[in-house]
């Protein structure tokens, strides 16, 4: 079966800097899709960056990054300065589909705060 | 496009009573998913429709649990004789054909005292 593993409960960054969440998964699948969602508290989750196992170009969105590390089971996200509103609970998750095609495995999430 | 929307929003219940919780997808969207999250976790998948057909259901759904999509558009969850750790967010999200992304609902709080 496949998992996902958040390591960091929580994390703290300064507005306009930029940090980095941490996600291993584990699959015997080739091909696999990996999402980070964003959950702001009180309000609905929200799709933040994928990446297709198939493409080695780690996907980019605006101030969103990944590094994928396919060897190593390995995605994070880096969120380049840092802003207010990227506090949020943010998940890792897995799916062996594309998005809609079938069931997402989360993590456990990470809470990142922003101070001003 | 409204979004994916969820009612009720909260719902506080006695044990053993039954519930029902009801996801309207956005409209072009012909695949629906129902996921459970409790406190400090990250959500957990339930069961998965494409259109009106139940494609698959996770182990976590027991007995007491019902899901149906009778015309492939909204979605009824429904928790027969609930006990207290039924209390969670349960969140729906509706996809495709044409998406490969999983849009979520605001979710259903459910608290069974």
């Amino acid at each position: 079966a496949q998992t996902v593993t958040q390591s960091q409960p929580e994390m703290s960054v300064q507005e306009a800097e930029t940090v980095t969440l941490s996600c291993t998964y584990d699959t015997s699948e080739s091909d696999y899709y990996l999402f980070w969602y964003k959950q702001p508290p009180s309000r609905q989750m929200i799709l933040v960056i994928r990446q297709e196992a198939y493409k080695q170009q780690n996907a980019t969105e605006n101030r969103f990054s990944v590094n994928f590390q396919k060897a190593a089971k390995s995605f994070s996200l880096k969120i380049s300065d840092s802003q207010l509103g990227d506090a949020a609970m943010y998940f890792c998750a897995y799916s062996n589909y594309g998005g809609s095609q079938g069931n997402l495995i989360f993590g456990k999430g990470t809470k990142l705060s922003v101070k001003p | 496009d409204t979004g994916v929307s969820q009612d009720p929003r909260h719902k506080i219940t006695k044990r053993g009573q039954n519930v029902t919780f009801r996801c309207d997808p956005i409209s072009e969207h012909n695949r629906l998913y129902w996921y459970r999250q409790t406190l400090g976790q990250g959500p957990e998948f339930l069961t998965y429709f494409q259109n009106e057909a139940q494609l698959e259901k996770s182990r976590l759904l027991s007995d007491r649990f019902s899901a149906e999509r009778p015309k492939g558009s909204f979605s009824t969850l429904e928790i027969q004789r609930t006990e207290q750790g039924d209390s969670a967010m349960y969140l729906c999200a509706s996809g495709g054909p044409t998406t490969d992304t999983q849009y979520f609902g605001p979710g259903t709080r459910l608290t069974v005292l």
